[in-house]
């Protein structure tokens, strides 16, 4: 059973701050990860994928990877109330995708 | 720039009864998904296809049934429904050009939440 762990949170930050979201996953051969946000009543939306360890940024996202510790964080700096969401891990072996529980992140103003 | 289309967007059910969850994407993608999200829980897996005439069972098949007999279409089909079928279900699409691996990320539809009474 390949496994995806997420906090579910609640998260809650206050606007301006720097959100951490963490993701543990137990299949070592994953290859690709990602990570969603979804708000409520909403489909997910892509916001970041990583293929290869160390840090990849996008604008205020950052995504780590270290698949020896399998292990994936999203980092979001200058919160923004617009920011706050579910946010989902999402993890590729071969042809599936896996996704953890979801964190749900509340950004205060 | 439809990207993926799922209809209906809302449907009740009674119990026993079938019906297909429809599924069309736009964007030449090989990759089509078919998920289940229940209250606070993540996307599982229900099917999946690499291809046209091609399918594959996911993590929770039990219920339903797929056919892709084109590249753009890919339904899902309930037969007697039943009250824990009830859930939002997503259709997602991806491209990849090596097979059994599919390694871009998914593009998913608004979703059709579906009630069984």
């Amino acid at each position: 059973q390949k496994e995806v762990e997420q906090n579910s949170g609640p998260l809650s930050v206050p606007e301006g701050a720097i959100a951490s979201l963490n993701c543990t996953y137990s299949d070592r051969v994953s290859q690709s990860f990602f990570w969603y946000r979804q708000y409520s009543g909403k489909s997910p939306e892509l916001i970041m994928s990583i293929y290869s360890n160390g840090d990849k940024e996008d604008g205020r996202f950052t995504a780590q990877l270290n698949k020896a510790s399998q292990y994936v964080s999203l980092l979001i700096r200058d919160s923004q109330p617009s920011d706050s969401a579910t946010y989902l891990c999402a993890v590729n072996t071969g042809n599936q995708f896996y996704f953890g529980t979801g964190t749900s992140l509340t950004v205060i103003p | 720039n439809a990207g993926v289309t799922q209809t209906p967007k809302f449907r009740i059910l009674k119990i026993g009864q079938s019906m297909t969850l429809q599924c069309a994407q736009d964007m030449n993608h090989n990759y089509m998904y078919w998920y289940r999200q229940d209250p606070g829980m993540g996307l599982k897996l229900i099917y999946y296809s690499v291809g046209a005439g091609i399918t594959d069972k996911g993590e929770v098949p039990n219920g339903y049934n797929v056919s892709r007999s084109t590249t753009e279409d890919f339904p899902l089909r309930l037969e007697l429904a039943a009250p824990s079928q009830t859930s939002v279900y997503f259709c997602a699409s991806s491209y990849s050009w090596r097979k059994n691996y599919s390694n871009q990320p998914q593009h998913f539809g608004d979703g059709t939440r579906l009630s069984i009474l």
